[in-house]
């Protein structure tokens, strides 16, 4: 069975860097893209990035200029790290599988990061 | 980027009822389209993808159809597991995005 195990800095301020990583437990972690998808409090979902085990990516262009997502295959890891945050990117994070047909079908537990000075 | 947009907000229903939720995408996406539950506190679950495949596991009293732009997520009868908020998602094209969300309150 396929699990998603989370971790990183919960209390950053602001102009910090965001930084989690979420580690991948059973299954392949060469079929799929690994994704991760950002709740603020209250709100709706909004999908960042997602990175296959060869390294492509794919950003959302709202983000691009301050995420990078990387992959470690050696561990099944794959980490999000964001610059410059604000208030703003105070939200749950969570890593997610996306398989075809382009569906996030297994979810991390989610890391709250609060950014406050 | 393409926008999604669901109906209503929010529901208010009792146990037993067929509830129906809608998702419009801005653009012509086929049948790429997701469903998501989520309770409080949690990590979405995925219900349906393709638009109308059940993620396995999924009781049959989900059901998704729809197709092009005009997507629905159909509860036949609810159960008191199923209020909570429900999302869609689009899978054509990135970036991907998801529609605001509807609650389904206990009446």
């Amino acid at each position: 069975q396929v699990q998603l195990q989370q971790w990183g800095a919960g209390l950053l301020q602001p102009s910090e860097t965001l930084s989690l990583t979420c580690t991948v437990y059973g299954g392949s972690f060469s079929a799929y893209y690994w994704t991760w998808i950002r709740q603020p409090p209250g709100k709706g979902l909004e999908w960042i990035g997602e990175i296959n085990h060869f390294g492509s990516t794919n950003y959302n262009p709202s983000l691009k200029s301050r995420v990078t997502i990387s992959v470690d295959t050696s561990k099944n890891q794959f980490s999000l790290k964001m610059t410059s945050v604000t208030a703003a990117d105070t939200a749950v994070y969570y890593c997610a599988r996306r398989r075809a047909p382009n569906a996030f079908d297994i979810w991390g537990q989610g890391t709250m990061v609060t950014v406050s000075s | 980027d393409i926008q999604m947009t669901q109906s209503p907000s929010s529901v208010s229903a009792s146990v037993g009822d067929r509830v129906t939720i809608t998702c419009r995408a801005s653009q012509d996406i086929s049948h790429w389209l997701a469903w998501y539950q989520q309770q409080p506190g949690k990590a979405p679950k995925p219900l349906i993808y393709a638009a109308s495949i059940l993620q396995s596991g999924v009781p049959s009293r989900f059901s998704g159809s729809g197709s092009g732009t005009d997507f629905t997520l159909t509860i036949s009868s609810l159960q008191p597991e199923d209020f909570a908020t429900y999302y869609c998602q689009q899978a054509n094209s990135f970036p991907v995005t998801f529609g605001g969300g509807t609650k389904v309150e206990i009446k």
